[in-house]
C-alpha cells in the first residue's frame, strides 16, 4: 500500500506565525494533494501537483503557498498564520488524476492561536 | 453550491443491521469514489465505482450516472464500521467531497 507520511502531526502558532507541513509518499505518484478538513465543510481541496515543481491552485487557495520540490516532496506553506487556518490538514497522492484511489496521510492539526 | 450531497448526516445501527448511504451530486460525473474515516483519523479508499454496481466484502455501491447518485449498502454492520463514510467525486481533474455521514455502530 501507498505510504503517505505528513509532519508535523500537531502544531500550535500564534497569529502571523510561519507554518510550513510536509508530505512525503513513496510510491512515486505523479499526483499530491493538500485538503483541508473542517466541521461543516468537509474536505476542501487547497493545492495539488502533477510533478516535481508544478503548481495547480485548488478551492481554497488564499492564505496558503505550495511547493513540490521532488517527486515525492510536498509542502504546503502559512506564512502568516490566521486563526481561520485553524483546521486538520490531509495530504494524499495518486497516480493519476482521476479514476485512481487516493492515497491519504494521516493528518495534521493544526492551531492558530 | 455543494457539488456532493450525502444522507443521512448521522446513522445509528444495531450491530449486524444494514446500512444505505447515499450520496448525489449535481454534475455528470463517471468517478464516483467512496473513503472511510476514523474520527480524526486518515482516509481510506474503500471503492472506485464509476457506473454499476461494485461490491467489496461487506460492502456494495451502485452509482447511477444519468440520476447522479451513488449509493454505498454495508451489509450486516459491525461496531468496528463506525466512522465517516465520506464520497467523492472527480470534476475538471479535481476530487471534491461531501460532508459525510457518521456511522454509528452499537453493541
Amino acid at each position: 500500500e501507498a505510504a503517505v507520511t505528513q509532519s508535523p502531526r500537531n502544531k500550535v502558532t500564534v497569529t502571523g506565525g510561519n507554518v510550513t507541513l510536509s508530505c512525503r509518499q513513496t510510491n512515486s505518484h505523479n499526483y499530491m494533494y493538500w485538503y483541508r478538513q473542517d466541521t461543516g465543510h468537509g474536505l476542501r481541496l487547497i493545492h495539488y501537483s502533477y510533478g516535481a515543481g508544478n503548481l495547480q491552485i485548488g478551492d481554497v487557495p488564499d492564505g496558503y503557498k505550495a511547493t513540490r520540490t521532488t517527486q515525492e516532496d510536498f509542502f504546503l506553506l502559512l506564512e502568516l498564520a490566521s486563526p481561520s487556518q485553524t483546521s486538520l490538514y490531509f495530504c494524499a497522492s495518486s497516480e493519476k488524476n482521476s479514476g485512481n484511489t487516493l492515497y491519504f496521510g494521516e493528518g495534521s492539526r493544526l492551531i492558530v492561536v | 453550491e455543494q457539488q456532493v450531497q450525502q444522507s443521512p448526516a448521522s446513522l445509528v445501527l444495531q450491530e449486524g443491521e444494514n446500512a444505505e448511504l447515499q450520496c448525489s451530486f449535481s454534475i455528470f460525473t463517471n468517478q464516483v469514489q467512496w473513503f472511510y474515516q476514523r474520527p480524526g483519523g486518515r482516509l481510506v479508499s474503500l471503492l472506485y465505482n464509476p457506473s454499476g454496481t461494485k461490491q467489496s466484502g461487506r460492502l456494495t455501491s451502485t452509482t447511477v450516472i444519468k440520476e447522479r447518485r451513488s449509493s454505498l449498502h454495508i451489509s450486516s454492520s459491525q461496531i468496528t464500521d463506525s466512522g465517516t463514510y465520506l464520497c467523492a467525486i472527480t470534476n475538471t481533474g479535481k476530487l471534491t467531497f461531501g460532508d459525510g455521514t457518521v456511522l454509528t455502530v452499537k453493541p
